[in-house]
């Protein structure tokens, strides 16, 4: 069965600092990746996906994250953090068979330091 | 613009009630879920539909119903039989199939309260 584990449930760093978020994934086939941004008492919100195109993936407000097969993951980076950038972040992967749902992380809260 | 919408924002339940959360779409999508979100549990599926009509239970059915007679809406509700209703309730919904059907568009979701 699919399943994605986020490594840290909380990250903090200084304002223009490297952004670095784990994720690894389980999948006995080749994955459907996503990660998504929650701010505060909101919806989820997608950052980007990987769909076995490239294997570098630019989503929005600067993300990207990188799929690796040999290692089984999927860390989403972002060079230069901003305050804005304070929120959850969950990495998920569509589960096996044709469904569409998605098995979630279990998130990791971004805090950035002025 | 599309999009889901979730209301009430916040609800209060006393012990012992039934309620009922609202999510209507207006993106077309086929597709409806419903999570639950506790904290440092990321979200769990509670039921999803994938067609008017017809639903499936997830992986945290019990006390819980839901009904799908529209395309656009997708009620929840959260029953008696419901141990631990306390909780932050998504909605979200995608198109079920074709490229890009993996997209989940999320709902402001509906935070639930038992006193």
């Amino acid at each position: 069965a699919q399943s994605v584990t986020q490594l840290g449930s909380h990250v903090s760093v200084s304002e223009g600092a490297l952004v670095l978020l784990r994720c690894n994934y389980s999948s006995s086939v080749p994955p459907y990746l996503f990660w998504y941004v929650q701010y505060p008492n909101q919806g989820l919100q997608l950052l980007l996906k990987y769909t076995s195109a490239a294997t570098l993936v630019k989503g929005i407000n600067g993300f990207e994250a990188e799929f690796k097969k040999s290692e089984t993951s999927f860390h989403l980076t972002k060079p230069s953090a901003h305050m804005s950038d304070a929120a959850e972040y969950f990495c998920a992967v569509r589960r096996q068979g044709g469904s569409e749902k998605l098995v979630f992380g279990k998130g990791t809260k971004l805090t950035v330091n002025p | 613009d599309g999009g889901i919408t979730q209301s009430p924002k916040y609800l209060f339940r006393k012990e012992g009630q039934n309620v009922t959360l609202s999510c209507e779409q207006n993106l077309n999508h086929d597709a409806m879920y419903w999570y639950r979100q506790d904290p440092g549990q990321g979200l769990r599926l509670i039921y999803y539909s994938q067609i008017v009509n017809d639903f499936q239970k997830g992986d945290i059915a019990e006390g819980y119903s839901v009904s799908r007679e529209k395309k656009e809406s997708f009620p929840l509700t959260v029953t008696s039989a419901q141990k631990n209703p306390t909780a932050f309730y998504l909605c979200a919904a995608n198109r079920g199939h074709g490229s890009g059907a993996n997209v989940l568009t999320f709902g402001a979701g509906s935070r639930l309260t038992v006193l």
